[in-house]
């Protein structure tokens, strides 16, 4: 069974700091890993994208990290800002089905000033 | 969330009682997929459809739920007779192929079956 884990389940930082999130995955035969940011009633907006050959990937302040062989990701948030408070999801295909996304249950992050 | 449509954005239904949840992709998108997502749980694939076919329903219970996405309109994803357990959040994502890569996410129905 494909699996993706999360973690921390949650997590509250302080408006500035530095922070770096954990994803899991026993999906295989792996195709590409994506990390979601999800607002609080909103849908899921997509941070980065890395295939079997990235190591790492940055869209602004997140910085996204890849290892395939251990099958673990990690998205680091950089200077946090009371608008990165969200859940972050984690979103592994496989080459088999690459529409059949497997998705973690996501961390939520808190932010306060 | 380049354009993908969802509504209502938040339906309440009665046991029993039919629920109807649309999804206007992003325009020259071709692709849609629905999801589940449960309280405290990640999303779960129901069904991908292109154009007037179901591509693969895997994800979608065969009792009470169906999905179409027809030439002209918004693509329907329809429960029947709801149940308390159908309670959730059913999003859409629309993308230009079938690999999904550049899937775009709606901001959801929030279904509240009482």
């Amino acid at each position: 069974k494909n699996q993706v884990e999360q973690s921390p389940q949650s997590l509250i930082i302080l408006e500035g700091k530095n922070c770096t999130l954990q994803c899991n995955y026993t999906v295989s035969p792996f195709s590409n890993l994506r990390w979601y940011k999800q607002d609080t009633g909103r849908g899921p907006v997509s941070l980065t994208i890395m295939t079997f050959s990235e190591n790492t990937k940055s869209n602004g302040r997140y910085t996204a990290t890849l290892d395939a062989d251990t099958k673990q990701s990690s998205l680091h948030i950089t200077a946090s800002q009371l608008s990165d408070s969200a859940s972050y999801i984690c979103v592994v295909s496989t080459t088999n089905n690459d529409y059949k996304l497997s998705f973690g249950a996501g961390t939520t992050v808190t932010v306060r000033a | 969330n380049a354009g993908v449509m969802q509504n209502p954005r938040h339906l309440v239904r009665r046991r029993g009682q039919e629920a109807r949840l649309r999804c206007s992709p992003v325009k020259g998108h071709s692709h849609v997929y629905w999801y589940r997502q449960l309280p405290e749980e990640g999303l779960k694939f129901m069904v991908y459809l292109q154009k007037e076919n179901i591509i693969d329903e895997s994800g979608m219970p065969k009792e009470r739920f169906s999905a179409e996405f027809p030439k002209e309109g918004p693509s329907i994803l329809r429960i029947q007779q709801v149940v308390r357990g159908d309670s959730a959040a059913y999003f859409c994502a629309s993308s230009p192929d079938r690999t999904n890569t550049e899937a775009f996410f709606g901001q959801g129905t929030r279904l509240t079956v009482v």
